[in-house]
């Protein structure tokens, strides 16, 4: 049980577009979902949480603007980087979780590759 | 600011060998604990986690991890490790009745047979 799906794994675009990344719980509700960056050999970096029918949390120094987050139903969750450039290339991780304190539950991340 | 410390980046072992990865973290109040794992090509996966109660936590595939809180430890322990034990290792904290996850850096560990 516990499974986060997140779509796709991979992409490769153009500087300028606009790159939608989702990510859903498969057999639980999540009332809260999270976004992750990963920097080569660094740590997961938070970037913001998303509660279900409310507005996205955004961790300090991350543009709300750049990274528009959704979170619709209990199930789904999208990122969408828009006017991606080359320095917005990265690892993006989703995580999930039933309540507080429970453990959060990661997608297989999408490698986001800018040109 | 809170932050989560693992000193060993990179630790290679053989089959069989006891291993230990450090992990060390900074805030004076009450925290949960976890310890992730990344098999290669996989999603991070929890392996144990600490909330409260006895120290000495453990998780799945034999591992475990005990909670110093006069170190501000959290180590994870394996007396035998395995080549399929090869994988990234992540170290979190929340700050507690928090959903903040935070993270150290990771340890590579890699076993030849």
């Amino acid at each position: 049980g516990a499974v986060v799906s997140q779509h796709p794994s991979r992409v490769i675009c153009k500087s300028g577009t606009s790159v939608k990344i989702e990510c859903r719980s498969l057999d639980f509700q999540a009332t809260t979902m999270f976004w992750y960056r990963q920097f080569p050999k660094k740590s997961l970096m938070l970037m913001a949480t998303s509660n279900e029918g409310s507005k996205a949390t955004y961790e300090q120094g991350v543009e709300k603007d750049k990274f528009l987050i959704n979170h619709a139903s209990l199930t789904l969750s999208t990122l969408t980087v828009t006017s991606a450039h080359p320095e917005d290339s990265s690892f993006y991780i989703c995580s999930a979780r039933k309540e507080v304190n429970q453990p959060q539950h990661f997608g297989d991340g999408t490698r986001l590759s800018i040109l | 600011a809170q932050s989560v410390s693992q000193h060993n980046h990179h630790v290679i072992l053989s089959e069989a060998a006891s291993l230990e990865l450090g992990c060390n973290y900074s805030y004076g109040g009450t925290v949960n604990l976890f310890w992730y794992v990344q098999y290669p090509g996989q999603h991070l996966q929890l392996l144990l986690k600490y909330f409260s109660g006895d120290p000495l936590v453990k998780g799945i595939k034999g591992f475990e991890a005990e909670f110093i809180k006069s170190k501000f430890s959290f180590n994870l322990r394996k007396p035998s490790v395995q080549w399929s034990d090869t994988a990234e290792y992540f170290c979190a904290v929340t700050l507690y009745n928090t959903d903040k996850l935070i993270f150290g850096t990771g340890t590579r560990l890699q076993v030849f047979p």
